[in-house]
Parts: structure tokens; C-alpha cells; sequence
């Protein structure tokens, strides 16, 4: 099984930086994923962890150490449109459980003026 | 093309109905997945499909019946269900490993209300 922490919620101010941390503890790993999602809307893919390291996308980083079980996703230069849920989700690693996206409770980001 | 469609957005049900709740996507992915999620929670996996046969079943009540009649098309055809069962249902469909990307692209969802 899978268990996956985040924070519930985060505020900050237009133009800030936040940082978003998940931890996850998993009998299988085949990569870790953030999604965003806004209300009432489907979740959509921001970033894809499965080596150790940063990745850097635009606004959107997010980095993984597989040995601490740990992820972070940072965005930057915060703007009012990115006040949404964002979701930690973890791929199993086995034959039988590759297509298992485990999610976490998501973290809501609160944006402010 | 990186759409999934889900049709009905939304849909009003009673309890001895029987309906039907229909995905699609173009992407050529061969890995298709059903997700429920409710309120302020997180979605969570009902179903995965790999190549058309059915790969996971997350212990889902049987009165929730998938079918994929073909590597475009994901089916959940619903009867009897209960109130606590309403939610946005979300379709999913990935890349089958050992793709290099595994990333899901979702569906806008159906937002069942059971009655």
C-alpha cells in the first residue's frame, strides 16, 4: 500500500514563491506526479519525478529524493489563476499495480492580491 | 490531439436506474482508467484498463460494470446505485509502459446525483 502526505493548505501573495512538500511511503515505486485542479474542474499534469533531482518547468519545479521518500513542488512568480488544489500522486512500481496512481489529499493554494 | 471526452457532463439518476456513462480519447493510449471523486477529496481509482482488458478493480460494488469495447472507448455503466455514490466521475487514459512518459490526461469528468 501507499500512504501519501501534503498539507492541506497554503496561502501567499501574488508574485511570491510557495513550495509544496510531499512525503509518501510505497512497497513500489515507478514515479511521482503533480497535477493541478481547480474547482469543479479535472486535474491537470504539471510535473513528472522518477530520478532523483529538480525538474524545472516555466513557473513549475519539482523535485524527488527517492531515498527520504520526498518530493516538493515549487511555484514561482505566483499569479491570482494558480489559487487551486494541487495533488501529489505516486505510480506503483509492480506488474500488477503500474497503473495504480495513488493521490494525495492535495494542498489548496490560496493566491492573494 | 490531447483530449479526453467524457459525456454526460452531468447526470440525475434514481436509484433503480440503470445509465451509462461514456469516455473517449484519440491519443492512442492503450491504458484507460476510472477514477470517483468526491468534494474537496482527492480522485480515487476504481478501475484501470490495459489493452482493453480490465488490469485493476480497486474492490469497486458491482453495481459500478466497466467495458471497453475498443482501445478509444471506456464505458461505466451504472445501475442500482445509492446516494452516498454520487460524485464527479473522471475518465483517464496513459501511455502503456514502457512508454517513457506515464503521465494521465483526464477527462472533464460526469458529475452524478443520485436520487
Amino acid at each position: 500500500g501507499q500512504n501519501i502526505d501534503q498539507p492541506t493548505e497554503m496561502t501567499a501573495t501574488e508574485g511570491a514563491i510557495v513550495q509544496i512538500n510531499c512525503t509518501y511511503q510505497t512497497s513500489g515505486f515507478n514515479g511521482l506526479f503533480w497535477y493541478q485542479q481547480h474547482a469543479g474542474e479535472a486535474p491537470t499534469f504539471l510535473s513528472y519525478n522518477v530520478l532523483d533531482g529538480l525538474e524545472e518547468k516555466g513557473r513549475f519545479s519539482s523535485f524527488l529524493s527517492r531515498s527520504k521518500g520526498y518530493s516538493y513542488l515549487l511555484l514561482k512568480e505566483l499569479q491570482m489563476k494558480d489559487s487551486a488544489s494541487y495533488l501529489c500522486a505516486v505510480r506503483g512500481e509492480e506488474a500488477d499495480s503500474w497503473g495504480k496512481f495513488q493521490f494525495g489529499a492535495g494542498t489548496q493554494v490560496v493566491v492573494t492580491p | 490531439d490531447t483530449e479526453v471526452t467524457q459525456t454526460p457532463k452531468h447526470l440525475v439518476m434514481g436509484m433503480t436506474n440503470k445509465k451509462s456513462l461514456k469516455c473517449e480519447q484519440h491519443m492512442g493510449h492503450r491504458a484507460m482508467y476510472w477514477y470517483k471523486q468526491k468534494a474537496k477529496k482527492p480522485p480515487e481509482l476504481m478501475f484501470v484498463y490495459s489493452y482493453e482488458k480490465l488490469s485493476i478493480n480497486e474492490s469497486v460494488p458491482s453495481r459500478f460494470s466497466p467495458e471497453c469495447p475498443n482501445s478509444s472507448l471506456l464505458n461505466l455503466h451504472l445501475h442500482a446505485l445509492q446516494p452516498e455514490d454520487s460524485a464527479l466521475y473522471l475518465c483517464a487514459s496513459s501511455q502503456e509502459p514502457p512508454g517513457s512518459n506515464y503521465e494521465q490526461y483526464f477527462g472533464p469528468g460526469t458529475r452524478l446525483t443520485v436520487t
